[in-house]
């Protein structure tokens, strides 16, 4: 099974529209992130949290929030989807001493 | 602003022949890591590079950081069709607990 497993992998939704992703992980790690990933643009830092009292802004929070239910659950949301959140998004975890990130499989969204 | 730049952006070679990307910045490093993406899948780490001037090897592979720790560069011996993928390096803020993406080089391998 997938240490990391994001729902769900394909998303289609219409301007306005409020719309969750969710990340699950079984790596027990307390760090967890939300990227986007654009052509060209590599992958951008929506939010990142420490454990479930501690969460972050990223370089591009606007238009999102995210909530930390569990160590192991870390949930994104699109409070009012537009067009260019069109994107692939990750979720990731860290931990070890060279803090490697493990990506989930990822999130196709088109907003239209 | 992209913190950390990586050249060349696209990159189509034949089998056999070698290849170099690199991954530059202003900023000082905690390490640098590089990481490989495959479509449809999340990147996965190939090394982290900790001290400067290190070198690292992975197969045909060789990775260098920068004597400051400001930039790296990825060396490809021989590359092969299985190589073909998006290369990401990442600067890690150790102390802050996130890292900063590069903008990615796209390989190619041509059987």
């Amino acid at each position: 099974d997938a240490d990391v497993t994001q729902t769900p992998r394909n998303r289609i939704t219409k301007t306005g529209k409020r719309i969750m992703l969710e990340c699950s992980q079984t790596k027990g790690h307390d760090r967890m992130y939300w990227y986007r990933q654009d052509p060209g643009l590599g992958l951008r830092l929506i939010y990142y949290s420490f454990d479930v009292k501690d969460i972050n802004k990223g370089e591009i929070s606007d238009g999102y929030s995210v909530s930390r239910q569990a160590q192991a659950k870390f949930s994104l949301s699109l409070e009012s989807a537009i067009p260019n959140q069109t994107a692939l998004y990750f979720c990731a975890t860290s931990g070890g001493a060279e803090e490697t990130q493990y990506f989930g499989p990822g999130t196709r969204l088109l907003v239209l | 602003t992209q913190l950390l730049k990586q050249s060349p952006q696209f990159l189509s070679i034949q089998e056999g022949e070698n290849l170099t990307v690199y991954c530059n910045s202003s900023s000082v490093f905690s390490s640098l890591q590089w990481y490989r993406q495959e479509p449809g899948e999340g990147p996965v780490l190939l090394v982290t590079v900790v001290t400067g001037g290190e070198v690292k090897k992975l197969k045909r592979l060789t990775f260098q950081f920068g004597d400051a720790r400001k930039d790296s560069s990825l060396h490809i011996t021989a590359a092969q069709t299985g190589d073909t993928g998006l290369y990401l390096c990442a600067g890690v803020y150790t102390n802050a607990g996130k890292s900063t993406f590069g903008d990615g080089t796209t390989l190619t391998v041509k059987p």
